[in-house]
C-alpha cells in the first residue's frame, strides 16, 4: 500500500537529547498530522498542522508543515524515558486527486531513549 | 468523555471464516475510518463514512465491507479471511472531514490473527 517516507526509520539517543524526524513525499498535502504509537495499541494524535509554513507545539514536541506542501517535521525537545514509541506522519491529500478525505501514513520512527 | 471504543480487542479465525469488528466513535463525532496496520508498517486506510454514507474505500478486495449506523457506529466485516488478514484493525472517528475537523482520533484497536 502507499506510505510516505519517513526519516530515520530509527534513533536511539540519549536522555535530554532533542529529536528531529521528518515526512516527505512527491505530493502535496492539505493536512499534516503526528502521532505516537505504543506497543499494543492504537496511535495517539500528538500535533494537527492546516497551513503551508505553519509552526505548531504541543509542550516539549514542536512540528512544522512544509513550505512546498511535500513534506513535514517534528522535533521532540529534551527526551525523557516516556518518550520511547514509534511516531507516525500522515498526510491528507487534496480530495481532488483522492477523492476522499484519507489519510496516507509514514513508514514510522521507532525512537529508544537510554537513560 | 469516552474516546474510541473498539471490539473485540483480540481475536482468533481460522482461513475462509469471517469477522465482524465494532467501532463506537467519540461522542459528537460523525464520520468514521478503518485502517489497517500490518506488523512493522504505518496504517493503511480502508473505508471512511461521514453521516452513514461511504465516503471513501481504500485499496481493499470486495470481501472488506463496512457501514456506519444511525448513532454513527460502524461495523467493518471481512469475508474469506486470509492468512494475510491478520493484523491491527484500527478506528478512528473524527468531528467531520474536511480542514480543522478531520483530525483522527484512534481506538485501540482490534487484533486479528487468522490461521
Amino acid at each position: 500500500g502507499q506510505q510516505l517516507n519517513q526519516s530515520p526509520q530509527s534513533m536511539f539517543i540519549q536522555e535530554g537529547e532533542d529529536v528531529s524526524m521528518n515526512c516527505t513525499s512527491s505530493s502535496i498535502f492539505n493536512t499534516w498530522l503526528w502521532y505516537k504509537q505504543d506497543p499494543g495499541e492504537g496511535p495517539v494524535l500528538l500535533i494537527a498542522l492546516y497551513k503551508a509554513g505553519e509552526l505548531t507545539s504541543n509542550g516539549r514536541l514542536t512540528a512544522q508543515f512544509g513550505i512546498t506542501r511535500k513534506d513535514s517535521f517534528l522535533n521532540i525537545s529534551a527526551s525523557i524515558p516516556s518518550d520511547v514509541g514509534i511516531y507516525f506522519c500522515a498526510g491528507q491529500p487534496p480530495l481532488l486527486t483522492s477523492g476522499t478525505y484519507k489519510y496516507i501514513f509514514g513508514t514510522g520512527t521507532r525512537l529508544k531513549v537510554l537513560a | 468523555d469516552a474516546g474510541v471504543t473498539q471490539s473485540p480487542t483480540h481475536l482468533i479465525k481460522t482461513r475462509g471464516q469471517h469477522v465482524t469488528l465494532r467501532c463506537s466513535p467519540i461522542s459528537g463525532h460523525k464520520s468514521v475510518s478503518w485502517y489497517q496496520q500490518v506488523l512493522g508498517q504505518g496504517p493503511q486506510f480502508i473505508f471512511q463514512y461521514y453521516e452513514k454514507e461511504e465516503r471513501g474505500r481504500g485499496n481493499f478486495p470486495d470481501r472488506f465491507s463496512a457501514r456506519q449506523f444511525p448513532n454513527y457506529s460502524s461495523e467493518l466485516n471481512v469475508n474469506a479471511l486470509l492468512l494475510g488478514d491478520s493484523a491491527l484493525y484500527l478506528c478512528a472517528s473524527s468531528l467531520g472531514q474536511g480542514m480543522n475537523t478531520g483530525e483522527l482520533f484512534f481506538g485501540e484497536g482490534s487484533r486479528l490473527t487468522v490461521l
